[in-house]
């Protein structure tokens, strides 16, 4: 596509329920991103991927947030037994892989944990 | 640690001439991106900078300096539309990308 997409753009669940969001990257790029917005704050980092490769973990907040990218392409972030807490913007982007590493973002998913 | 550190609010007028600066303490340094990001709306990449010195795109210019850990987006010719946060965020040393919280702009007419 175009652009990085993501779904769904809004997801409302129950505590304790699990969701899986999902992030499509521009064509061909090789990184992908995701990060936790917070309203008035700049991107938390979250994870990203080299390909199909989980390069860095360390921003998950904890073992129920968990990340894979089995194809190298699509890659879907899932939350067990969501909290409250979770409540957030959770955006992906991805890069070309080539030295200027600029990141492209997703319009987002709106996850609201009741 | 590793920190970024911009205002968090400035307010301009309309046609005039607004400078957002940054400043930043990371473990290495390996470019400085600005991005703009609209209310509601994902971040949208401004401009990067990894040599010193000026970097002119139109109305916007980022100037950075590493020795001091320093940079600044300027933006000329103010319009309604520029009212965005705009954020700020250095690629460290392992290729990380460290974000600043983002400096709101309001630019009134």
């Amino acid at each position: 596509g175009a652009g990085v997409s993501q779904s769904p753009r809004y997801k409302v669940t129950k505590r304790g329920q699990d969701v899986a969001l999902r992030c499509d990257p521009i064509s061909g790029h090789v990184s992908l991103y995701w990060y936790r917005q917070a309203l008035g704050q700049g991107p938390e980092f979250l994870t990203y991927f080299n390909y199909e490769a989980q390069q860095d973990k360390s921003g998950l907040p904890n073992d129920r947030f968990s990340a894979e990218r089995p194809e190298g392409s699509i890659s879907t972030l899932t939350i067990q037994r969501t909290e409250q807490r979770d409540s957030a913007m959770y955006r992906c982007a991805s890069s070309s892989g080539r030295d200027q590493e600029t990141q492209y973002f997703g319009p987002g998913t709106r996850l609201l944990v009741l | 640690g590793q920190n970024i550190d911009q205002p968090t609010e400035m307010t301009a007028t309309e046609g005039a001439i607004v400078q957002i600066n940054c400043t930043y303490q990371t473990s290495g340094f390996n470019g400085l991106f600005w991005y703009q990001q609209h209310a509601g709306e994902a971040p949208t990449f401004l401009s990067y900078n990894v040599l010193d010195g000026l970097e002119e795109k139109g109305r916007f210019s980022s100037f950075l300096s590493r020795s001091k850990g320093y940079s600044y987006l300027l933006l000329k010719e103010l319009q309604m539309k520029d009212s965005a946060s705009y954020l700020c965020a250095v690629t460290d040393s392992n290729y990380q990308l460290i974000w600043g919280a983002g400096t709101k702009l309001i630019i009134k007419p």
